[in-house]
């Protein structure tokens, strides 16, 4: 139990477009998602917390307006790459919370793969 | 934040030795956690150990932690060439969100 869905695993765009990542709890509800992002070889870093129902929290440094978080149920939050540059090729991961679960606990998706051209 | 550091960075063994890699962190903390990642792919649990613990087994893994030093270990023993991946530590932090560590990147060669 506690999967954790991420699509589309991997995407390709142009610069100025923008993509849409969804997250998806399979198995059991979520109240709280997160979004990081991963560089190459590097560490995760947190982007911003996502509660359903209300506005996401963004960690400093990362803008809101180009990353807009939709979490409008239990089990679904999207990222919205806005206006997508090379830059924000990345690595993108989600993970959820289990509603009325330990804190601690955390199920990661597999990740989602941008590629902006 | 406090980002977690994890040494070495990179470790290359062979199989059936034991893999040491450590992670340290900055502030006090409920739990930490080690994660593993395969190349490209999502994270995977591994282990949880909370703060008023010193040590605990899962299999062939075992973590220990001081807090004093504010430092974790993870031991992966009678390595295997499956167990090559990436593997962090992470820290609680705001609500439960976590705080990574860099990784420490293992190879383990048949």
């Amino acid at each position: 139990g506690a999967v954790v869905s991420q699509h589309p695993s991997r995407v390709i765009c142009k610069s100025g477009t923008s993509v849409k990542i969804e997250c998806r709890s399979l198995d059991f509800q979520a109240t709280t998602m997160f979004w990081y992002r991963q560089f190459p070889k590097k560490s995760l870093m947190l982007m911003a917390t996502s509660n359903e129902g209300s506005k996401a929290t963004y960690e400093q440094g990362v803008e809101k307006d180009k990353f807009l978080i939709n979490h409008a149920s239990l089990t679904l939050s999207t990222l919205t790459v806005t206006s997508a540059h090379p830059e924000d090729s990345s690595f993108y991961i989600c993970s959820a919370g289990l509603a009325g679960g330990p804190q601690e606990t955390q199920y990661f998706g597999p990740g989602t793969r941008l590629l902006v051209l | 934040s406090q980002q977690g550091e994890e040494d070495p960075q990179a470790l290359s063994i062979q199989e059936g030795e034991n893999a040491t890699m450590n992670c340290s962190y900055k502030t006090s903390i409920n739990n930490l956690q080690w994660y593993r990642q395969n190349s490209g792919r999502g994270l995977v649990h591994l282990i949880l150990i909370r703060s008023n613990e010193r040590e605990k087994h899962s299999g062939r893994l075992r973590v220990t932690l001081d807090t004093s030093k504010k430092s974790s270990s993870l031991l992966i023993t009678a390595s295997r060439a499956a167990d090559t991946a990436s593997y962090f530590c992470a820290t609680d932090y705001s609500g439960y969100a976590l705080n990574f560590g860099k990784g420490t990147s293992l190879l383990v060669t048949p």
